[in-house]
């Protein structure tokens, strides 16, 4: 069975704590992403990586930075978290192959900044 | 930017209608996807229909693409309480090498038992 796993389901920080969110993804996928999710918002990327070592910026990447050593690992890092990504983090992959089709998804960080 | 937009925003049915979503977009598509959400959940993929299909089955849901309208509609039959989630639509453009889906917003089903 297919799985991507999020490291954290819930993690509560403080303004101005680097805050690190990890995905992994155990189906060999060339591709990963990353969006946050608001209410009234929907999906937005914040970053991806089609390959290891290789990102690019999505729709919302300022105050985000990513990193990805290995194939199977996406992190998420906020350098100095602030209010404003207090929202739920979802990390997804795919496979090159079929980059335009199905997108396999964790099951959410909800991180809260104080 | 949101191109999808989903319509309703929410609906409400009972136990064993049947429910009926709609997704609009603007451009050009490859395909078109629909996921669903259980609340705080992350999403899960129900099904992929390419620009040159038309309609697709799969168990009780039924997707339809009208490239000419730019629409595509999920119909969920026979619903059940468990089918109670949030549902996005996403597309991919056909324009240039972008890897990127672009979302609406979703509509909010609720089964009643």
């Amino acid at each position: 069975d297919v799985k991507v796993t999020q490291s954290s389901r819930y993690l509560v920080k403080r303004t101005g704590e680097k805050v690190f969110l990890e995905c992994v993804q155990d189906m060999d996928h060339e591709n990963m992403f990353w969006y946050r999710q608001d209410p009234g918002l929907g999906l937005r990327l914040i970053y991806f990586s089609y390959d290891v070592k290789m990102k690019e910026k999505g729709d919302i990447p300022e105050g985000y930075s990513v990193s990805r050593e290995k194939k199977e690992r996406f992190s998420l890092i906020l350098e100095s978290a602030s209010t404003n990504q207090t929202s739920m983090y979802l990390c997804a992959s795919s496979n090159t192959g079929t980059w335009a089709g199905e997108l396999f998804f964790g099951e959410g960080s909800r991180l809260t900044v104080l | 930017s949101q191109q999808g937009e989903e319509d309703p925003q929410a609906l409400s049915i009972q136990e064993g209608e049947n429910a009926t979503m709609n997704c609009s977009y603007k451009t050009s598509i490859n395909n078109l996807q629909w996921y669903r959400q259980n609340s705080g959940r992350g999403l899960v993929h129900l099904i992929l229909i390419r620009s040159n299909e038309r309609e697709k089955h799969s168990g009780r849901l039924r997707v339809t693409l009208d490239t000419s309208k730019k629409s595509s509609s999920l119909l969920i039959t026979a619903s059940r309480a468990a089918d109670t989630a949030s549902y996005f639509c996403a597309t991919k453009v056909s324009a240039g090498n972008n890897r990127k889906l672009i979302w609406g917003l979703g509509t909010s089903l609720a089964v009643n038992p």
